[in-house]
């Protein structure tokens, strides 16, 4: 079976302090993991996915396949980066975790 | 620039009504769902397409049935909508790529069922 976790429903930092949104996964296989965001009034889009191991918007994700782990991290938040976050699975169907909503004060 | 279009923004319907809500996207993807989201419970697949009158079940199909008669078209319906069908609806496809999926998502669908 596939499963995600996120932890955390909400997770609230000040601007410029560093960002990290767990996320958890569960597959026997080999996973393809994305992390997705929903800013607010816009459409779920695709972040970013482990196998281009990119940073967008200042993010990155590392898969640790030992700790079944694909947390999203930001050094410095900023306040546009306030919105729902889903990690994602990719087996043999995209499965998305509960997500996890980011403020990031000012 | 990849379009997915759901018909209705918002939906408000009473309790037995048979609903249908529609998505057409514009990039030829041959692949399509639908999800419902809810708070804390994240997106939750219901159908998947991979081709034209083709159909899977997700992992919440009850109460739900699809309709893929054109590739570019893909229906979800509610043969008689219950209050535990309230929910945001969102649609979403995609091409294969051999290493996951990169979906690309509607708007949303808000349905009420009162």
């Amino acid at each position: 079976a596939q499963r995600v976790t996120q932890p955390e429903k909400l997770l609230s930092v000040f601007k410029g302090a560093p960002v990290e949104l767990k996320c958890n996964y569960s597959y026997s296989g080999s996973p393809e993991l994305f992390w997705y965001v929903q800013y607010s009034r816009q459409r779920l889009q695709l972040l970013l996915r482990h196998i281009s191991r990119e940073s967008i918007k200042g993010f990155t994700a590392d898969l640790n396949k030992g700790e079944t782990s694909f947390h999203l991290k930001k050094p410095f938040a900023q306040e546009e980066d306030s919105a729902m976050y889903y990690c994602a699975l990719y087996g043999n169907k995209l499965v998305f975790g509960a997500g996890t909503i980011l403020r990031v004060k000012s | 620039d990849v379009k997915v279009t759901q018909s209705s923004r918002y939906l408000v319907k009473r309790t037995g009504e048979k609903v249908f809500l529609e998505c057409v996207q514009d990039m030829d993807h041959e692949n399509m769902f639908w999800y419902r989201q809810d708070p804390g419970l994240g997106l939750r697949l219901i159908y998947f397409s991979y081709d034209v009158k083709m159909k899977e079940k997700g992992d919440i199909p009850e109460g739900y049935s699809v309709s893929r008669e054109k590739k570019e078209r893909f229906s979800l319906i509610l043969e008689s909508a219950s209050t535990n069908q309230t929910s945001m609806y969102l649609c979403a496809s995609s091409y294969p790529t051999g290493a996951g999926e990169k979906l690309f998502f509607g708007s949303g669908t808000q349905l009420s069922v009162l």
